[in-house]
């Protein structure tokens, strides 16, 4: 079954602390994952994906196929990021894509 | 990055009408649509895949004869709820992918209440 797995609904930590919100997948296929994110009042927008390889407003996600897990990580969190963010797996040639629950992540000053 | 726009941002409607939710790209030609639908504090999920010109591919469980989705030209899809009730309120949001398909852009979503 396809599915995309983010375990904790809420993130809080302070401003300047590490952060890692958990992404796990389960799809047979070669997975395609990426992760969105959705500010206060603004749509959905792509963070960065795993094809890329980037670092995206400091955040960075390697896949672990091993462990089927796309983790996003930040070294020092700012207020700004607080925000929705959202785990996706694209499971066709289109962008059809399959999205965990969400983490709502809060920076605290 | 191509913006895609979503018409109305809410809408209010009665129980048993059916409202109608436009989704255009505005820099871009969508080859390729897709609705979600969010409910307050879930995940999206998806209803729907719609290429231009041919007929929507509905998700598991989602009644094709009461979300009818169109997507008539490669700027726009349209998907129109019909003989709506209250449970079908929720945020539905658009996301559109182009010839080049390098990435999905998701439009601003609605709010549809049923009242």
């Amino acid at each position: 079954a396809q599915r995309v797995t983010q375990p904790e609904k809420l993130l809080s930590v302070f401003k300047g602390a590490p952060v890692e919100l958990k992404c796990n997948y389960s799809y047979s296929g070669s997975p395609e994952l990426f992760w969105y994110v959705q500010y206060s009042r603004q749509r959905l927008q792509l963070l960065l994906r795993h094809i890329s390889r980037e670092s995206i407003k400091g955040f960075t996600a390697d896949l672990n196929k091993g462990e089927t897990s796309f983790h996003l990580k930040k070294p020092f969190a700012q207020e700004e990021d607080s925000a929705m963010y959202y785990c996706a797996l694209r499971v066709d040639s289109s962008y059809k894509l399959i999205f965990g629950s969400g983490t709502r992540l809060l920076v605290r000053p | 990055g191509a913006v895609v726009s979503q018409h109305p941002s809410r809408v209010i409607c009665k129980s048993g009408t059916s409202v109608k939710i436009e989704c255009r790209s505005l820099d871009f030609q969508a080859t390729t649509m897709f609705w979600y639908r969010q409910f307050p504090k879930q995940s999206l999920m998806l209803m729907a895949t719609s290429n231009e010109g041919s007929k929507a591919t509905y998700e598991q469980g989602v009644e094709k004869d009461k979300f009818l989705i169109n997507h008539a030209s490669l700027t726009l899809s349209t998907l129109t709820v019909t003989s709506a009730h209250p449970e079908d309120s929720s945020f539905y949001i658009c996301s559109a992918t182009g010839f080049v398909n390098t990435e999905a852009f998701f439009g601003q979503g609605t709010r549809l209440t049923v009242v």
